[in-house]
């Protein structure tokens, strides 16, 4: 059974600081997808990683994947508090006949404290 | 905005009753998924459909049902209904799973959070 592991769980951080968020998972995919969540609200689509070696940034946040060491990370350069938030990393989980589904992380809580 | 909707947005509802959520996929999407968002359980998904058709199923219980209609959108079913039900419940949609070069991207609605008292 896939397993995707985040750390951390909780991250408080100040403004203008850098930080990482991993993401391991446990089987063979190259799909991976990094998902924000505002309390109560829906999961926004960050990036979308598709391939060994994917980097992509947008703003402050630039997220990579390395298939091989089944790792992607989320950096988050001189923090502010707007992006104080929850964010999922989801691993692609395909299946014969197009048949797919995410298998996500337990999330990371940010705090951006001014 | 997705452009995936889902109603009702809340649903307070008690134990042993029944309830249906309900979702459109966006405009030209073919897959709708299901996915439960529980403090204990986390993001778990529960079922997809694919113009009409189940195609991937999870960690969905047997008192929970889906279908996904002609016009594409797609109900979930919960019935019997335990506390432990509580949870915010996604409905996501992409326009070819299983597609190269993010076709099969998943895009949330904002949910229904259904309490069971």
């Amino acid at each position: 059974e896939l397993k995707v592991e985040q750390n951390p769980l909780f991250l408080s951080m100040q403004e203008g600081k850098n930080y990482t968020i991993y993401c391991n998972y446990s089987t063979t995919s190259d799909r991976l997808y990094w998902y924000r969540q505002d309390p109560g609200k829906s999961l926004e689509s960050l990036f979308v990683l598709l391939s060994n070696g994917a980097v992509k940034q947008e703003g402050r946040l630039m997220a990579s994947l390395d298939t091989k060491a089944r790792l992607s990370t989320l950096h988050i350069t001189a923090a502010v508090h707007d992006l104080s938030a929850t964010y999922f990393c989801a691993v692609d989980i395909q299946a014969q006949g197009g048949s797919e589904k995410l298998v996500f992380g337990k999330g990371t809580k940010l705090t951006v404290n001014p | 905005d997705s452009g995936v909707t889902q109603t009702p947005k809340h649903l307070i509802t008690a134990t042993g009753q029944r309830v249906t959520l309900r979702c459109s996929p966006r405009s030209g999407d073919l897959s709708v998924y299901w996915y439960q968002q529980s403090l204990d359980q986390g993001l778990q998904f529960l079922i997809q459909y694919y113009n009409g058709e189940e195609r991937a199923k999870g960690n969905i219980l047997e008192r929970f049902s889906a279908q996904q209609f002609p016009d594409l959108h797609s109900e979930l079913n919960l019935s019997s209904l335990e506390l432990g039900d509580s949870a915010l419940y996604f409905c996501a949609s992409s326009h070819i799973p299983g597609a190269s070069g993010g076709a099969d991207e998943q895009f949330f609605g904002p949910g229904t959070r259904l309490t069971v008292l």
